[in-house]
């Protein structure tokens, strides 16, 4: 079945650092979404991309949909300490017209000031 | 802006209490989905409803039914809760069409 590897896992990086993180997919998505869970919160759409090559920015964060379809990238500039928590991307199952998706494991951001 | 509620944050029940949480969206959404969310598991999805009254298993339905009766509100019921239900319950919704998911903000229920 379609399955998303997400990494790194986990990230421990200093404040004002840049973060970037990927997402994999063993077959072809239309679209990626990037979430961000905040410690015992429901995720949060950060950024959808549509378009294979498509660069798409929300404030200090940017992420592309890769060429190929089978990845995505989300990058964080200048990391403040509201950014911790987990990073998730997501995309849609298979043969689905209901919006269902498969979700990647996530990326655990931790920012030390 | 999309508003996702969900009845309570916190939840401790007894085993083999009836539970239900509910979730209301108010944005006119077609499609609703309950999920789970364990440490080291992710995401997983208990069910998901597409029209008032359709409903279709997720990945991990067993222990759990689901009622949609109006096109606003989705509710999740533990029959019988068991400790191995203890979880973190997130409800989405979505407009149908763009694949995109908003959460609401979560029940962590605790069965003792």
């Amino acid at each position: 079945g379609q399955q998303l590897n997400q990494s790194p896992q986990s990230m421990f990086i200093q404040e004002g650092e840049d973060v970037s993180m990927n997402c994999t997919s063993s077959s072809i998505f239309n679209t990626w979404l990037w979430y961000k869970q905040d410690p015992g919160e429901g995720p949060v759409l950060l950024i959808a991309l549509y378009k294979a090559g498509e660069l798409t920015s929300n404030g200090r964060l940017t992420a592309q949909f890769g060429i190929t379809r089978k990845d995505s990238f989300l990058n964080i500039s200048a990391s403040i300490p509201s950014d911790v928590g987990i990073y998730f991307c997501a995309g849609p199952e298979w043969n689905y017209n209901t919006d269902k998706l498969i979700f990647g494991t996530g990326t655990r951001l931790q920012v030390f000031p | 802006d999309v508003k996702v509620t969900q009845s309570s944050r916190y939840l401790v029940k007894r085993t083999g209490e009836k539970v239900f949480l509910e979730c209301v969206q108010d944005m006119d959404h077609e499609n609703m989905f309950w999920y789970r969310q364990d440490p080291g598991l992710g995401l997983r999805l208990i069910y998901f409803s597409y029209d008032v009254k359709m409903k279709e298993k997720g990945d991990i339905p067993e222990g759990y039914s689901v009622s949609r009766e109006k096109k606003e509100r989705f509710s999740l019921i533990l029959e019988s809760a068991s400790t191995n239900q203890t979880s973190m319950y997130l409800c989405a919704s979505s407009l149908g069409g763009n694949n995109e998911q908003f959460f609401g903000p979560g029940t962590r229920l605790t069965v003792l």
